[in-house]
């Protein structure tokens, strides 16, 4: 069965640091991947989409960027963290029968 | 513009009460509707997903319905439980496309 990590669960930063958000998917080859931000109280924001190995496509302009160095990896990351990167990011995976999720990273810049 | 709206927003209801919750959505061409729970701090659940072709379907006290021609779908939730507790978010995607549209969802809260 198809199984989707994501990690870590929470994380605090300073603004200015860097970022790194790791997604791993099992059990599926050449998943649609997604990261979403979800401020309180928010629906879910697209940030980026791959649809395979090296292909990124992204929804908004921000400070945010990501990769997929594997079939099976999805990474976001920033150079230097704003305040208003805090929220909460998930990762998903999909096609057209499923859209899974990770279990959230909860990001607070401070 | 594709977009999916959910009402209401928020709902208390008390234990072992009904309850729907309804989604409206302007995405075209339609391809599918699904429906998740999402506890605070965790990622969603899927609780049903529906086709153009389906009316219901049933995922134990959850029943979904969808009206293509109306583009309304509703969730009701039958005789509510504590861990009911939680957003509902209704997810719209189109045909040939890989993103999907998420409503802002409903923040459920059931009373004992």
């Amino acid at each position: 069965s198809q199984t989707i990590h994501q990690w870590p669960a929470t994380l605090v930063q300073p603004v200015g640091s860097p970022l790194s958000l790791e997604c791993t998917v099992e059990g599926t080859s050449n998943p649609n991947l997604y990261w979403y931000r979800q401020a309180a109280g928010r629906g879910l924001q697209l940030l980026f989409y791959s649809v395979g190995i090296g292909q990124i496509s992204s929804e908004v302009p921000q400070n945010l960027s990501a990769s997929r160095p594997q079939d099976r990896q999805f990474i976001l990351s920033s150079k230097k963290l704003l305040l208003s990167d805090s929220g909460f990011y998930l990762c998903a995976w999909g096609d057209n029968e499923k859209l899974f999720f990770g279990s959230g990273t909860q990001l607070s810049v401070l | 513009k594709n977009q999916v709206e959910q009402s209401p927003q928020s709902l208390i209801i008390l234990e072992g009460k009904n309850c729907t919750l309804q989604c409206n959505y302007t995405v075209s061409p339609f391809s599918n509707l699904r429906w998740y729970k999402q506890d605070t701090g965790r990622g969603p659940v899927s609780l049903t997903i529906m086709t153009f072709s389906e009316n219901t379907k049933s995922n134990g006290r959850y029943t979904a319905t969808l009206d293509a021609d109306t583009k309304q779908s509703s969730l009701h939730i039958t005789a509510s439980q504590l861990s009911d507790s939680a957003s509902y978010i209704c997810v719209v995607s189109a045909l040939g496309t890989y993103k999907y549209i998420f409503g802002t969802g409903t923040r459920l809260k059931v009373l004992a």
